[in-house]
């Protein structure tokens, strides 16, 4: 139980371009997600937290205008990296959780590289 | 803001010994404390985790401790196998906070056969 599948595993796309990336909870409903940045070697860097149904909350320098997140259904949430440039570039992970006191249970990562 | 620290930041053991890795953390008000494994490339896994209501818990060969006084726990993992290799990651939640986690900066673990 407890699974979430992120999408896609892998990007490799020209600056510029806007980069779209799903989470999903496959076996329960994510009243919670949660995305994250890790840079090689580093720990996890909480960028946002989404409930389903209302605007996302930001953690301080995250820009909101260049990391779009929709938080559609209790089982969807998308990040979007809009207009990438190579300093986007990064593993990309997203959490979901049932539930403020339940677990966190992460997806799989996009690995996002711009050129 | 909450701030978690994480020691030792790499740790080797021989196959079979135990490994302890260390957390403290700074808000009082803390009180869900979960461990994650990552391996290489791959998603951090959740292995264990404890409640501030509890001081310890132990599933098989993995534990984790709680000092609420002190502010830190611990995770404890005896006779170590080489598939115990991995970045492991302590992070700490408190009521109210939407369950969001402040992580560690994570601990490097390698089991040598």
């Amino acid at each position: 139980g407890a699974v979430v599948s992120q999408h896609p595993s892998r990007v490799i796309c020209k600056s510029g371009t806007s980069v779209k990336i799903e989470c999903r909870s496959l076996d329960f409903q994510a009243t919670t997600m949660f995305w994250y940045r890790q840079f090689p070697k580093q720990s996890l860097m909480l960028m946002a937290t989404s409930n389903e149904g209302s605007k996302a909350t930001y953690e301080q320098g995250v820009e909101k205008d260049k990391f779009l997140i929709n938080h559609a259904s209790l089982t969807l949430s998308t990040l979007t990296v809009t207009s990438a440039h190579p300093e986007d570039s990064s593993f990309y992970i997203c959490s979901a959780s049932a539930g403020i006191s339940q677990p966190q249970h992460f997806g799989d990562g996009t690995r996002l590289s711009i050129l | 803001g909450e701030n978690v620290e994480q020691h030792p930041s790499t740790l080797s053991v021989q196959e079979g010994d135990s490994a302890v890795i260390k957390c403290t953390y700074s808000d009082s008000a803390s009180n869900y404390f979960p461990w994650y494994k990552q391996e290489l490339g791959k998603r951090p896994q959740l292995i264990i985790d404890i409640r501030s209501n509890v001081g310890e818990k132990k599933d098989q060969r993995i534990a984790v401790t709680l000092n609420k006084t002190a502010k830190h726990f611990s995770l404890h993992i005896t006779e170590t196998q080489p598939e115990d290799s991995a970045v492991y990651f302590c992070a700490a939640s408190w009521k109210g906070n939407t369950g969001k986690l402040i992580f560690g900066q994570g601990t490097t673990l390698q089991v040598k056969p």
